[in-house]
């Protein structure tokens, strides 16, 4: 098994910019998605394939990755965007499994 | 647009079973990507992420259980209706969760239902 590893939280104020890291050695070989979650509701999914923006998701989000560290973006942050962000990946290596990282609580 | 609806909250006592629902629509015959692809069982405790529970073939009904999903945990797909369904045994107090069922073909999770709070308690 693997694990993704996030920062608990991360505060910014509006219009300030967000960055959240997750870090795992399978993203050197696997692709990271990125899902939010507001309280009560169920997570949607933000960025797919390390970088692509679903349609309907505001150009303000963006993903990258360098290595084995994936980075979720939020560039003049709202505070719409308050809530929980998951990293998820996949191995493929034996069983085929998914996994989250442990969540970034952002603060706005 | 595909959409992903479950059924409502359950209460139930340790030692009973729950059975959730997921029924897919929104989604044309044609879109082979998504009715060939797999829809996924997810577990959100209080406070916690989600945690991937396993996955059904949609075209094969196969399912495909997560490392500590085995034994008590069951997953079908029912084609002529285009739901799957979780059923838990034995439950147990730690088994209170949100159970979310999930599907994509962009990410495993494009899609996620509403959610279903299944709460154990004596």
């Amino acid at each position: 098994s693997y694990e993704l590893t996030q920062p608990p939280s991360v505060s910014v104020s509006p219009g300030q910019t967000a960055r959240i890291t997750c870090s795992g050695d399978v993203l050197a070989k696997q692709y990271v998605h990125w899902y939010h979650q507001k309280a009560g509701q169920a997570p949607t999914l933000v960025i797919f394939q390390n970088s692509e923006r679903p349609s309907g998701i505001p150009e303000r989000f963006s993903g990258s990755i360098s290595g084995t560290t994936a980075t979720l973006t939020i560039s003049g942050v709202r505070t719409e965007d308050e809530g929980d962000y998951y990293c998820q990946s996949a191995d493929k290596s034996d069983t085929y499994f998914y996994v989250f990282g442990g969540g970034t609580k952002v603060s706005v | 647009q595909v959409q992903l609806v479950q059924s409502a909250s359950e209460v139930r006592k340790p030692g009973a079973s729950v059975t959730i629902s997921c029924k897919a629509s929104g989604y044309t015959s044609t879109d082979y990507r998504f009715t060939n692809y797999a829809l996924s069982w997810l577990r959100q405790a209080p406070g916690r992420g989600p945690e991937w529970m396993g996955y059904v073939n949609t075209y094969t009904g196969k399912p495909s259980y997560a490392q500590d999903f085995t034994g008590r945990f069951v997953f079908h797909f029912d084609t002529s209706v285009s739901a799957t369904f979780l059923q838990i045994n034995n439950l147990r107090s730690d088994d209170t969760a949100t159970y979310y069922c999930a599907g994509g073909i962009n990410s495993p999770f494009d899609y996620w239902g509403q959610g279903s709070l299944v709460t154990v308690s004596s």
